[in-house]
């Protein structure tokens, strides 16, 4: 069975600082890859996925992700956040078309 | 519609009570998922349509769930007999096709008291 897991459930800094939020999942199996943001009062939105091809992938508000098979992890990351980042962030993992595993979810609070 | 729309997007009800929660997808939008999130956990896959045909219900619950899509378009998830667990926020999402990005709504919210 696919699960996985968002090591931290809040993660907090600066802005401007980098950011890191972690992802592991475990699959026996080739699996897609996602990142979704929710804002507050807001749905999910798709940051961004891996699929296949290029390791690293880029997503909207200079956000990107690395896919690591051996280490079975697809952690987040941004260089500089802003204010406007502060949002709720989950990691789910596909091995069919249409069924996603999630996360619990990080909180990622900015500070001034 | 130009994006998910779900409703009502906050339900109170009382234990016992039928509810329905509906969604209407992204026009021309061929798949529609359901999905629940408990607070604090990331969302649970209940159930997904292709056109009006309930391809996967593997992850409703409980046979007091259960939903449809009659035309293709709009769908809806019905909890009968409602209890105290069934508190949770319901996510309605859509796609093009199976595989494409999903949408997501903003989700229902339900607390059954």
């Amino acid at each position: 069975a696919q699960s996985v897991t968002q090591l931290d459930s809040q993660v907090t800094v600066f802005e401007e600082a980098p950011v890191e939020l972690r992802c592991n999942y475990s699959s026996s199996v080739s699996v897609y890859l996602f990142w979704y943001v929710q804002y507050p009062n807001q749905g999910l939105q798709l940051l961004l996925k891996y699929l296949s091809g290029s390791t690293l992938v880029k997503g909207i508000n200079g956000f990107e992700a690395e896919f690591n098979k051996s280490q079975t992890s697809f952690h987040l990351r941004k260089p500089s956040v802003h204010i406007s980042d502060t949002a709720e962030y989950f990691c789910a993992v596909s091995r069919s078309n249409y069924q996603l595993i999630w996360g619990a979810g990080t909180k990622l609070i900015i500070k001034p | 519609g130009a994006g998910v729309s779900q409703s009502p997007r906050y339900k109170v009800t009382k234990r016992g009570q039928d509810v329905a929660l509906r969604c209407d997808p992204i026009s021309g939008h061929v798949s529609l998922y359901w999905y629940r999130q408990a607070l604090g956990q990331g969302p649970e896959f209940l159930t997904y349509f292709n056109y009006e045909a309930q391809q996967d219900k593997s992850g409703l619950p409980n046979d007091r769930f259960s939903a449809e899509r009659p035309e293709g378009s709009i769908s809806t998830l019905t909890i009968q007999r409602t209890e105290q667990r069934d508190s949770a926020m319901y996510r309605c999402a859509s796609s093009l096709d199976t595989g494409n990005t999903i949408y997501f709504g903003e989700g229902s919210w339900l607390t059954v008291v």
